[in-house]
């Protein structure tokens, strides 16, 4: 089985500061995948990064693949309340996720 | 167009029946997911299909549950015998292919709550 692990598991900070989430497993994928959640709704996929050392950005969101592909970071620039939620990473050829990370974003 | 559904989007019962949950997933989507959520915790993977057939369903917890894809559409999730830690959020998904970087679309979940 392929673990990923995420931290921290829960940040609260201000809107308008900025936030990093973090995505750590021992093995390699091929691929991770970054997903958001709201309460009462289904994770709903943000990115898809596939070659080590690739950046993709999403508006204020920056995601980068580490270059041995066996972790991710996601980076959120001047956080708004919008983006709340659980942001879980997972990877595998069952897709296998991580425990997440609850972001609360502040008014 | 129409997302992944699922029915019913709660479901109450008491320790020891039977229950069945209802996917119906993205037309023409051959690959279906069903995972189990705690509260706070990630999806935990049960079982996915490819077409009609289980590729791997090496995390349904027991023998308890069971799950079905006849036409290679709907699936149903199975569980006898219900008990008060089988409550949680069951997350239905399904997307194009079974590959790897595939994207799934995930429904909103049905509750399940064992009194």
């Amino acid at each position: 089985t392929q673990l990923l692990e995420q931290s921290p598991q829960f940040l609260s900070i201000q809107e308008g500061e900025n936030l990093t989430v973090y995505c750590n497993s021992s093995s390699v994928f091929s691929s991770l995948q970054w997903y958001r959640q709201e309460p009462g709704e289904g994770p709903v996929l943000l990115v898809t990064v596939v070659t080590g050392g690739e950046v993709k950005k999403l508006k204020r969101l920056t995601f980068q693949f580490g270059d041995a592909r066996k972790d991710s970071s996601l980076h959120i620039t001047a956080a708004q309340p919008g983006d709340t939620g659980l942001y879980l990473c997972a990877g595998g050829y069952k897709l296998s996720f991580g425990a997440g990370t609850t972001v609360t974003v502040r008014a | 167009g129409a997302g992944v559904s699922q029915t019913p989007s709660n479901k109450v019962t008491e320790k020891g029946k039977y229950v069945e949950l209802r996917c119906d997933p993205i037309s023409g989507h051959t690959a279906l997911y069903w995972y189990r959520q705690s509260l706070g915790q990630g999806p935990e993977f049960l079982i996915y299909f490819q077409g009609t057939g289980a590729a791997d369903d090496s995390g349904l917890p027991n023998d308890r549950f069971f799950a079905v894809r006849p036409e290679g559409s709907v699936s149903t999730l199975k569980i006898q015998r219900t008990e008060r830690g089988d409550s949680a959020v069951y997350l239905c998904a399904s997307s194009l292919t079974d590959r790897g970087n595939s994207p799934l679309h995930f429904g909103n979940g049905t509750r399940l709550t064992v009194t």
